[in-house]
């Protein structure tokens, strides 16, 4: 277990809702990265929160939203659902940003979104 | 385009028997890649990473490779068993700490006892 925890574990909305999904980052951790993970494909990275900033994003277009807490907790919002938005949304947790080099994400179980 | 992949989409062993899991890349300013493994229904997990100055490393009864020369990647299991059966993906990050690490689309292992 990683320590990262995520919430719903599954969700079903119907198009042109908006949803909001949760991640808790593991303990020590301060940068949460959050990924989409269509079926059969690997995960896609979405944007990276580090000290409550955004800090990077994907190809993913602005109705994909986060924000990160002082407590480094985290939250993706989507606005505007598409069908194609069904997937499984990760969050990935990591230590301090650094100089010395990339930091290993653990990731979260990950929370199943239908779009209906 | 540049992106990170995988040999075979499927890989299938005997229990007890090693396994090699392959992955090639494209980017030569990649600097750090990881292995992780993914059960359904569930997130991925850490198995083991290398950095670009590095050519081997071990973990317990998991080795990765790296061979930049020809940016290829390879996850060896020894003695593998039915609870290694999952999708495997490897995943490299592009030079700056913190950022976006990049999939491939991931291999499927089955063992069979």
């Amino acid at each position: 277990e990683t320590g990262v925890t995520q919430s719903p574990t599954h969700l079903i909305k119907t198009r042109g809702q908006q949803v909001t999904l949760r991640c808790s980052s593991q303990s020590g951790h301060n940068t949460v990265s959050w990924y989409q993970q269509a079926l059969g494909q690997g995960p896609q990275f979405i944007f990276q929160y580090y000290r409550e900033e955004e800090n990077g994003r994907g190809n993913f277009p602005p109705r994909f939203s986060g924000l990160q807490f002082p407590n480094y907790s985290s939250e993706l919002n989507v606005n505007a659902l598409e069908l194609d938005d069904s997937a499984l949304y990760l969050c990935a947790s990591s230590l301090e940003v650094r100089a010395g080099g990339p930091d290993t994400q653990y990731f979260g179980p990950g929370t199943r979104l239908t779009v209906l | 385009g540049e992106s990170v992949g995988l040999h075979l989409p499927t890989l299938s062993v005997q229990e007890g028997d090693n396994s090699i899991i392959n992955c090639a890349y494209s980017n030569s300013a990649s600097d750090y890649f990881i292995w992780y493994k993914q059960e359904s229904g569930k997130g991925p997990q850490f198995i083991i990473d290398i950095r670009s100055n590095m050519d081997k490393r071990q973990g317990q009864r998991v080795t990765v490779l790296l061979n930049k020369t020809v940016k290829h990647l390879s996850l060896q299991i020894a003695a593998t068993q039915p609870g290694d059966s999952a999708v495997y993906f490897c995943a490299e990050n592009r030079g700056q700490a913190g950022t976006a690490l990049i999939f491939g689309k991931g291999t499927t292992l089955s063992v069979s006892s």
